[in-house]
């Protein structure tokens, strides 16, 4: 056990809908990270929070938003959703991540597997 | 493009063989670690090199950061059925943000 929860596990939806996948980090950990992993593209990073604030963007799309709440959990919103979002959506925390590297070890949670229909 | 290319994408192997497995990329890297991941599990951090040249050992797993600190590999002596799994290498830049590989599929077959 990571420590980082995430839920739904599941999420099953159809096109054209919006859903919210939610992330808690390990107690301590003030970096919250998004990653979608699909067969072809394997781990890809969407977004970065650190302390509240957005850090970094990787290849988030737009109909994607996501944010870090002041109890540190997570929000990765998705909307107006394609066949093509269908993947796994994990979430992981660090201590650091501040923009200087940190040795930055990622604690994944066990993900939210999404299928859009 | 991906920053690091893992190879091979795929290995089966018997039970007690060895294997080695590579994380390869042309940038410079602070820190390289190496995850596995189980199917419908997230990734789970097995360890973190530093140093160019560093070796570091967890049980039958070998990993080796290359000495400018731009690859690494991984070597698995007398593999287990309990070592199969997808094996992420990931590179934290200079700037502190990290890259992901797409992985090393290992299976041992017992």
């Amino acid at each position: 056990d990571s420590g980082v929860t995430q839920t739904p596990k599941h999420l099953i939806t159809a096109t054209g809908q919006r859903v919210t996948l939610r992330c808690s980090p390990r107690s301590g950990d003030l970096s919250v990270y998004w990653y979608q992993q699909s067969l072809d593209q394997g781990l890809q990073f969407l977004i970065q929070y650190y302390n509240g604030e957005e850090r970094a963007k990787g290849n988030i799309l737009e109909r994607f938003s996501a944010q870090q709440f002041p109890d540190l959990h997570s929000e990765l919103n998705l909307s107006s959703l394609e066949l093509g979002d269908s993947a796994l959506y994990f979430c992981a925390s660090s201590v650091g991540g501040s923009g200087v590297p940190t040795y930055n070890e990622q604690f994944f949670g066990p993900g939210t597997r999404l299928t859009v229909l | 493009t991906q920053l690091l290319e893992q190879s091979p994408q795929f290995l089966s192997i018997q039970e007690g063989e060895n294997l080695t497995v590579y994380c390869n990329s042309s940038s410079v890297f602070s820190s390289l670690q190496w995850y596995r991941q189980e199917p419908g599990e997230g990734p789970v951090l097995l360890v973190t090199v530093v140093t160019g040249g560093e070796v570091k050992k967890l049980k039958r797993l070998t990993f080796q950061f290359g000495d400018a600190r731009k690859d690494s590999s991984l070597h698995i002596t007398a593999a287990q059925p309990g070592d199969t799994g997808l094996y992420l290498c990931a590179g934290e830049s200079l700037k502190g943000r990290l890259a992901f590989g797409k992985g090393n599929q290992v299976v041992v077959i017992p």
